[in-house]
């Protein structure tokens, strides 16, 4: 199983800052991975698959890079909106699909 | 508009059975691997279970396996999880998601409470 280990656990940042979420898998899993937002009470969006592919609707500030087993989420400029809970996924060896344990970005 | 409206859920005891469906709308069905992925209350998100297009191929997370059942019913847009010998490590929110490169989208979850 591979294990994905995103940091870091809690990012405090303001509107307007820059965000980098990091997630780290335990063995390649090349570009075949993907980030999800979750709002409080919400069920999780897509954002990102294979790495760096924004999904339909999602704004341009969300951009996704890495292969192998290092990623990255970044966030340009965080909007009121952007403040939750972020997951990445892996899809490369499975079953089973798993997740990362997720980053909270909250407000500073 | 693509849409996923699970229903199903609710309280239960240890040992029982629980039936949860997806209906889908807006796409075609019949052309996606549908999921099902859990959130126990506060924690992580947690994949369950994955159906193929046709429904002849089924994969399970360990923790459910020769438990769970998924099925779908591709004449009525519809993805099932049967549900049995829960345990009160299966308390979650569960949501059907499509499955593609990626869960998308979601619906918006059902829960499921198992207690005595």
């Amino acid at each position: 199983e591979i294990v994905l280990t995103q940091s870091p656990a809690t990012l405090s940042l303001s509107p307007g800052e820059r965000a980098t979420l990091s997630c780290r898998a335990s063995q390649s899993v090349s570009s075949y991975l993907a980030w999800y937002q979750q709002k409080p009470g919400q069920a999780p969006r897509l954002l990102i698959y294979d790495a760096s592919n924004r999904a339909t609707g999602i704004p341009a500030r969300f951009s996704g890079s890495g292969s192998g087993t290092d990623f990255t989420l970044t966030i340009s400029s965080l909007e009121p909106e952007d403040f939750a809970v972020y997951y990445c996924q892996q899809r490369i060896i499975w079953p089973p699909l798993t997740f990362g344990g997720g980053t909270k970005v909250e407000i500073k | 508009e693509v849409q996923l409206l699970e229903s199903g859920g609710g309280l239960v005891q240890p040992g029982g059975s629980l039936r949860l469906s997806c209906a889908a709308s807006g796409f075609t069905f019949i052309n996606h691997a549908m999921s099902w992925v859990r959130q126990a209350p506060g924690k992580g998100l947690e994949w369950v279970s994955t159906i193929s297009t046709s429904g002849s191929t089924t994969y399970y997370a360990d923790s459910v396996k020769g438990r769970f059942t998924i099925s779908r019913d591709n004449s009525n847009n519809t993805l099932y999880l049967q549900m049995n010998s829960l345990r009160a490590e299966d308390t979650a929110v569960y949501y059907c998601a499509r499955w593609d490169f990626g869960f998308d989208p979601w619906g918006q979850g059902t829960l499921v409470t198992v207690s005595s």
